[in-house]
């Protein structure tokens, strides 16, 4: 089965500073991978998708960006934080093997 | 795009209840339907899941039903116990698995 690292598990950045999350997969070849926001008491929102190495779909306009460098790495960034960008953000990933789409540990960002 | 309604947003039955989670969606042709329970500062983990062509799953305490026609699914879960107390999610997919949430239901369970 699928195994998802997260890192980091939590991080307090300033405004105006960069970010950079990565999510890197195992037990699977050429997932879907996804990343999620969900802010403090609220729903999951999906931010950006992608089906293959450099191919990245973005659901929503925002101030974050994400890369595939590898087939089996999902890295989320940011140039300059904003306080809205605070949230628990969760990398997952789906085979396309059954229907479950299986999540990372996420990562708690705190934004000051 | 997919749009997903969820209620309640909070539910609170004493052990033993029964409880029931609706969610509606808006885009037809959305065909995954999966349940999500998530724990505080936990990952949201799979509880059960439905395919559009299937209008009810059951597996021990927890049922999903599905009707297509009016665009809603609901999550029933029996003989509750206090372990079940969490966030639930709904969500609906089509096109890629991308998933889209319901806004969640916390669920008290009191012993």
């Amino acid at each position: 089965s699928q195994t998802i690292h997260q890192w980091p598990a939590t991080l307090v950045q300033p405004v105006g500073s960069p970010l950079s999350l990565e999510c890197t997969v195992e037990g699977t070849s050429n997932p879907n991978l996804y990343w999620y926001r969900q802010a403090a008491g609220r729903g999951l929102q999906l931010l950006f998708y992608s089906v293959g190495i450099g191919q990245i779909s973005s659901e929503v306009p925002q101030n974050l960006s994400a890369s595939r460098p590898q087939d089996r790495q999902f890295i989320l960034s940011s140039k300059k934080l904003l306080l809205s960008d605070s949230g628990f953000y969760l990398c997952a990933s789906y085979s396309g093997q059954g229907d479950e789409q299986f999540f990372g540990p996420g990562t708690r960002l705190t934004v000051l | 795009g997919e749009n997903v309604e969820q209620h309640p947003s909070t539910l609170s039955v004493q052990e033993g209840d029964s409880a029931v989670i609706k969610c509606t969606y808006s885009d037809s042709a959305s065909n995954y339907f999966p349940w999500y329970k998530q724990e505080l500062g936990k990952r949201p983990q799979l509880i059960i899941d439905i395919r559009s062509n299937v209008g009810e799953k059951k597996d021990q305490r927890i049922a999903v039903t599905l009707n297509k026609t009016a665009k809603h699914f609901s999550l029933h879960i029996t003989e509750t116990q206090p372990e079940d107390s969490a966030v639930y999610f709904c969500a609906a997919s089509n096109f890629f698995q991308k998933l889209v949430f319901g806004t969640g239901t916390r669920l008290l369970v009191s012993p």
